[in-house]
């Protein structure tokens, strides 16, 4: 499958580096999401792109730093994460009209904060 | 904002036998219901949805029903098979607002073990 597109797949950082991470979409979708999941709890919205543009951003740390240059392209940039940050991070697109649309989701890349 | 409960968290079930997860959502104007299946290391993938008008959606061996009512629904999986062993995750989602997106709240999940 290569609708939705995550690198890297694994990725193990310290403290104090900058890394990201990349996502892209082949379906011709105008909106994207980044989503954490941590073990035992819910998948986390954590932001929304809609045509580019951030609509939703729910509370998340400014460690976290996203970026939508086109829509088909998303990027969540990492700064001075803490251990309680590791987790799985998917990446996921849908359609921008009608209600309710389904959701494509990448294979996430599994982080580690060391 | 939307509050999503689902239960069991873990269900194991033998082989043939159904298993059903259930889901409770908090926000009245939720109109889509979505579930995703995930299996170990992969991404989530949707299985099957209903709109709040209607009251019961079947695909194969997988069913949905819907209580508007009571603001609950249950995914419904007959003649399990070894196969269909991941974790499963309810969702909601409204109009509320007019936006052009899904904003999905999410369920805790389910781990679904079918033993041969």
């Amino acid at each position: 499958e290569t609708g939705v597109t995550q690198t890297p797949r694994h990725l193990v950082m310290g403290m104090t580096n900058k890394k990201s991470l990349k996502c892209e979409q082949h379906l011709g979708h105008n909106a994207m999401y980044w989503y954490k999941q941590s073990a035992k709890k819910p998948l986390e919205l954590m932001f929304v792109y809609n045509f580019k543009e951030q609509t939703e951003n729910n509370s998340v740390p400014s460690r976290f730093s996203p970026e939508c240059p086109n829509s088909s392209h998303l990027f969540l940039h990492l700064h001075t994460l803490q251990p309680e940050d590791s987790a799985l991070y998917l990446c996921a697109s849908s359609q921008s009209s009608g209600l309710a649309n389904i959701q494509y989701f990448g294979a996430g890349t599994r982080l580690s904060v060391l | 904002g939307e509050n999503v409960e689902q239960h069991p968290s873990t269900l194991s079930v033998q082989e043939g036998d159904s298993a059903v997860i259930k889901c409770t959502y908090s926000d009245s104007a939720s109109n889509y219901f979505p579930w995703y299946k995930q299996e170990l290391g992969k991404r989530p993938q949707l299985i099957i949805d209903i709109r709040s008008n209607v009251g019961e959606k079947k695909d194969q061996r997988i069913a949905v029903t819907l209580n508007k009512t009571a603001k609950h629904f249950s995914l419904h999986i007959t003649e399990t098979q070894p196969e269909d062993s991941a974790v499963y995750f309810c969702a909601a989602s409204s109009d509320a607002g007019g936006t052009s997106y899904g904003k999905l709240t999410f369920g805790q999940g389910t781990i679904l073990t079918v033993h041969p």
